[in-house]
């Protein structure tokens, strides 16, 4: 258990507008991603931090922006939400100096109509 | 880049039997992690088993254990003694470091534990 907590856990909202999803840790790790989840592909890697205000783009960032004000709390924010985002959403921290461990976070559904 | 392949979408196993599933895996990176993970109708993903692709010998977690084979870029999970608890969907992910620090998932295989 890396102590990580997402909010919501269940959402639904309609196209075009906006949402902002939440992962806060407590263990003071400085890797933090998010991932999405669809049938058929597994866990795709949306962004990703490397510690306060530092950020980057993961393999399906279009949509979407991150962003990492305190070490605890890394926000994930579908600015005009379309129907191709309904997935699961699943926060991770990375563990260890290498961060090559991570620990996920129980995941957010998300429904756009 | 890296690729993981998880070519068998299902799979079922008897109670208290013994169960492998594949996965081949791709990457240019010589330093690199593999891992298998669960996740159960909850939906939470949990950590099974973690390789570090400089061990030869295979990890081992209670009644998981990996086979590990480099050369054919090779890992596979084996479960001993199975129980209606490792019901679940598997996943296998690598991990090669970088700048990106990012696991690459394969794209699962269902396990039904049969009673």
């Amino acid at each position: 258990d890396a102590g990580i907590t997402q909010s919501p856990r269940h959402k639904v909202t309609e196209t075009g507008t906006p949402v902002t999803l939440r992962c806060h840790q407590t263990e003071n790790h400085r890797y933090m991603y998010w991932y999405r989840q669809d049938p058929g592909h597994g866990l795709r890697l949306i962004h990703y931090s490397y510690g306060v205000k530092d950020t980057d783009k993961g393999e399906v960032s279009d949509g979407y922006s991150v962003s990492r004000s305190k070490t605890e709390d890394f926000l994930l924010t579908l600015e005009s939400a379309t129907s191709s985002q309904t997935s699961v959403y699943f926060c991770a921290t990375g563990v260890g100096g290498t961060a090559t461990t991570q620990y996920f976070g129980p995941g957010t559904r998300l429904t756009v109509l | 880049a890296q690729t993981v392949t998880q070519s068998q979408p299902e799979m079922s196993v008897q109670e208290a039997e013994t169960v492998t599933l594949s996965c081949t895996y791709d990457t240019s990176e010589s330093d690199y992690y593999l891992f298998w993970y669960k996740q159960p109708p909850s939906r939470q993903m949990i950590l099974v088993i973690r390789q570090e692709a400089y061990k030869q010998q295979n990890a081992t977690e209670n009644r998981f254990s990996v086979n590990f084979q480099k050369a054919a870029k090779s890992f596979s999970l084996k479960i001993s003694d199975s129980q209606l608890g490792d019901a679940a969907m598997y996943f296998c992910a690598s991990y090669a470091g970088g700048s990106a620090r990012q696991l690459t998932f394969g794209s699962g295989t269902q396990l039904t534990v049969l009673p």
